[in-house]
């Protein structure tokens, strides 16, 4: 089955620097890559994904790159804000029709201000 | 996205004792939901898939008559944790997937259960 490590697990950054968490995938016939957000007592919140057809995708502050020889994608987040403290998941699966997620073990963010 | 709605959001019960949790699909029909455990600072761990009409299905390890999940409705899936004991105490989530098989799942706000 798939195994998804995600690292690292703690990450401290300053206010306004960016902070990037990794994650590689052991199955290659994963083509679909989700990352969540969760903050403390409340659900996973689906920030950003991408499919293994494209190599980048970004949304305002929030850009995923994906290596698929590799076999690993990462978050990147530019100019932090407190407000981004949270546990990030990056996850794995087939894509379409699969609903199957691999889940990283997360990656608690911190901004100090 | 998908709007998921859980309840109740916390829960304390004494040990021995059952414990219902909704899962409703706002926005649009689900004929299959998914049902989510966690425990503190851990990840996501799938423990069954809620089918429309039909029976659930489950992870292995997970007991299927411990916990009994319900979709009576396409918009709407119940988990039932029976005979709680402490070490049932955790954190469960919903999620339902989004339109259009594209692999998306959204997730409900959880909910806490913890047995006394």
């Amino acid at each position: 089955g798939e195994n998804v490590e995600q690292h690292p697990s703690t990450l401290s950054v300053q206010e306004g620097d960016s902070a990037v968490i990794k994650c590689t995938y052991s199955d290659s016939a994963s083509n679909y890559f989700p990352w969540y957000k969760q903050e403390l007592g409340k659900g996973p919140q689906l920030i950003i994904d991408i499919r293994s057809n494209v190599g980048e995708k970004k949304d305002q502050r929030i850009a995923v790159t994906l290596n698929k020889t590799a076999k690993h994608f990462s978050l990147h987040i530019t100019e932090t804000q407190p407000e981004d403290s949270a546990v990030y998941f990056c996850a794995a699966s087939e894509g379409a029709g699969s609903y199957q997620l691999t889940f990283g073990k997360g990656t608690k963010l911190s901004v100090i201000p | 996205g998908a709007v998921v709605s859980q309840h109740p959001s916390w829960v304390i019960c004494k040990s021995g004792t059952s414990v219902k949790i909704e899962c409703r699909s706002l926005d649009f029909q689900a004929t299959t939901m998914f049902w989510y455990r966690q425990f503190p600072k851990q990840s996501l761990m799938l423990m069954a898939t809620s089918n429309e009409g039909s029976k659930a299905t489950y992870e292995q390890g997970v007991e299927k008559d411990k916990f009994l999940i319900n979709h009576a409705s396409l918009t709407l899936s119940t988990l039932t944790v029976t005979s709680a004991h402490p070490e049932d105490s955790s954190f469960y989530i919903c999620s339902v997937p989004g339109q259009g098989f594209t692999g998306e799942l959204f997730f409900g706000e959880g909910s806490r259960l913890t047995v006394l």
